[in-house]
Parts: structure tokens; C-alpha cells; sequence
């Protein structure tokens, strides 16, 4: 059974635009969210976390919001650009930290000029 | 520093024949992680040492797969006999393990091709 899903395999916005990535899950004891990036024959880069006493976390372009009580996160890119284009994953630990990570599929967004 | 170094970066093998992946973590990274990611699919945890104890190996198939981190830094997986489904990206990650968020670093993975 998939506990975390991310339901759009792909995304093309424009240079400058927002980029948004869902994420959804389904196991109630997630309780620490992170983001992976991953560009063509590397292995996925650490992006952004957020807990789950927190609805929001921000680092540069890029923020984090999580809804706990529909079990959804996103994350958003403002401005998009160029370099932010890779697949981009959503995992999710029930142990508070970054250990025993459950993956989703991954969202491949393109950045467009 | 030096990230996640894992090798080869490619194999292919037939079916019934052995395989293993290296690893060596980041310097000091107390825990290391093993991850399968079939094509399309998320990486999926494989097995999990905190230095050279085995915390989490409830999704290993251990009839086939077997690891080993023997001095707590270097670890190898290995694959005996493959199977034709065991074709997928070989991902090591590392963290720095105890307190804290434990952030994985990964490595750029082995890509098994079983014919």
C-alpha cells in the first residue's frame, strides 16, 4: 500500500512562476516530512523538512506547508528557475526525524524559459 | 567534505548470479541506510545500521539479500541469485545518527540490470 503519494507525475511551469508539489499520506504517525531533490544519474539532495508541531517552514525560494488534518503537504517555489528542474520527492517518518523514511513516487517538474 | 561514495555505478548480471554493492559513508556518519528504488517508484528502505548493529531490516529479503557493515563505516550489499524484478537503482545514504534530525545524505547509487 502506498502511504505517500504524489498523484502528479509531472509539472511544467515558467521561469519565474511558482512551482507547486503535493504530496499526500496516509499514516496517521508520520509525524516529520521532508523534500529530496534528484537530477538525472545522482542520488536524491536534501531540500527542506518540516515537523508536525509546525504548519510551515520556510528557506529561501522554497517553503514547505503541511496540513495535518487532511494529511497533505506541498511544497512551493518562488520564483521557479531553470536549475530547480529535477524530480522531487516527498517522504515522511514516524519517528520524529529523518530516519525511516517512506517515499513517494516523485514529481518531475521542468522549468521552462 | 566528501559525500556518499558507493561502486560500481552500473552491473549487469543474468538471472541466478551474485552481485554486491560498497559503500562508505560520510565520515562520522554513525548510521547507514540501504534503499532500492525500482523505475517510477520512490526509493524504499531496504535496511538500516547504526554503526555496526542492524536497527531496521524488516523489509530485506533476507532469502536473497544479505549486508554487512563490519567495522561500523564500509558496508556491502549483496544480491544472491538475482532475480529478473531485482533490476532497480542500489542507493546508500548516511546520517549522522543520536540526537537531532538526522538528515540522509545519499549517494549516487548502483543501477542493476538483471537479464
Amino acid at each position: 500500500d502506498q502511504q505517500v503519494k504524489q498523484n502528479s507525475p509531472s509539472l511544467s511551469v515558467q521561469e519565474g512562476r511558482i512551482s507547486i508539489l503535493n504530496c499526500d499520506y496516509t499514516n496517521s504517525m508520520f509525524d516529520y516530512f521532508l523534500w529530496y531533490k534528484k537530477y538525472p544519474a545522482e542520488g536524491p539532495t536534501f531540500l527542506i523538512s518540516i515537523s508536525s508541531i509546525k504548519d510551515k517552514n520556510e528557506d529561501g525560494r522554497f517553503t514547505v506547508f503541511l496540513n495535518k488534518s487532511a494529511k497533505h503537504l506541498s511544497l512551493h517555489i518562488v520564483p521557479s528557475q531553470p536549475g530547480d528542474s529535477a524530480v522531487y520527492f516527498c517522504a515522511a517518518s514516524p519517528t520524529g526525524t529523518a530516519s525511516k523514511l517512506t517515499f513517494g513516487t516523485g514529481t518531475r517538474l521542468q522549468v521552462t524559459l | 567534505e566528501a559525500g556518499v561514495a558507493q561502486s560500481p555505478r552500473y552491473k549487469i548480471i543474468e538471472k541466478r548470479q551474485s552481485v554486491a554493492f560498497w559503500c562508505n559513508p560520510i565520515s562520522g556518519h554513525a548510521t547507514l541506510y540501504w534503499y532500492q528504488q525500482i523505475l517510477g517508484q520512490g526509493p524504499k528502505l531496504l535496511i538500516q545500521f547504526q554503526n555496526n548493529g542492524v536497527v531496521d531490516d524488516s523489509q530485506l529479503p533476507k532469502d536473497r539479500f544479505s549486508a554487512e557493515r563490519l567495522k561500523g563505516v564500509d558496508s556491502t550489499l549483496k544480491i544472491q541469485p538475482a532475480k529478473l524484478e531485482d533490476s532497480a537503482v542500489y542507493l546508500c545514504a548516511s546520517s549522522l545518527g543520536g540526537a537531532g534530525s538526522n538528515i540522509q545524505y545519499f549517494g549516487a547509487g548502483t543501477r542493476l540490470s538483471v537479464l
